[in-house]
């Protein structure tokens, strides 16, 4: 069966610093990745999708950035946090083929920037 | 941006009562699906909906869907308190399977 994991669980950092939250999928080949931001008591907003390797589209423009360098792992970076990057980080992922609709979502990072 | 979006924002009933949570959206869609989301936890994916059906069923739950009047709609029947979970509407419009979410209707079911 299919897992997917998120760490950290939980971050504190500072203003200024910076970030690495990994996402990685167990038990799928070549799946579509995603990461999605939710603000407290509201909707997610997706930030980065990828359909391989390599493969990184943004939808939004920020200062954050997704990097895939291996077939079911997904980073999510910044080289400087705002206190705007505060929020949950969900990665989700769909599989290659069959149904592709269906997003599975992983635990989730709480990140608080201070 | 966000598509679409929920009402009522929040919602609290009686275990054993019926809760319904609707969805509208502003462009046409492939599909539509519905995740929970327990508090501080990630979502799971409840039922989905293509553009071309206008009803379906899962267990407790019914989702309906009106391409006309761009909007659907989830009843849980019977209610429980383990219901107790915001619940988002998000829909499909093309094939990079992209999903854009509403803000959600958090529903609370008291025992």
């Amino acid at each position: 069966s299919q897992t997917i994991h998120q760490w950290p669980a939980t971050l504190v950092q500072p203003v200024g610093s910076p970030l690495s939250l990994e996402c990685t999928v167990e038990g799928t080949s070549n799946p579509n990745l995603y990461w999605y931001r939710q603000a407290a008591g509201r909707g997610l907003q997706l930030l980065f999708y990828s359909v391989g390797i390599g493969q990184i589209s943004s939808e939004v423009p920020q200062n954050l950035s997704a990097s895939r360098p291996q077939d079911r792992q997904f980073i999510l970076s910044s080289k400087k946090l705002l206190l705007s990057d505060s929020g949950f980080y969900l990665c989700a992922w769909t599989p290659a083929t069959g149904s592709q609709e269906t997003q599975y979502f992983g635990p989730g990072t709480r990140l608080l920037v201070l | 941006s966000q598509q679409g979006e929920e009402d009522p924002q929040a919602l609290s009933i009686q275990e054993g009562e019926n809760a319904t949570m609707n969805c509208s959206y502003k462009t046409s869609i492939n599909n539509l699906q519905w995740y929970r989301q327990n508090s501080g936890r990630g979502l799971v994916h409840l039922i989905l909906i293509r553009s071309n059906e206008r009803e379906k069923h899962s267990g407790r739950l019914r989702v309906t869907l009106d391409t006309s009047k761009k909007s659907s709609s989830l009843l849980i029947t019977a209610s429980r308190a383990a219901d107790t979970a915001s619940y988002f509407c998000a829909t499909g419009m093309d094939s990079s399977y992209k999903l854009i979410f509403g803000s959600g209707t958090r529903l609370l079911v008291r025992p």
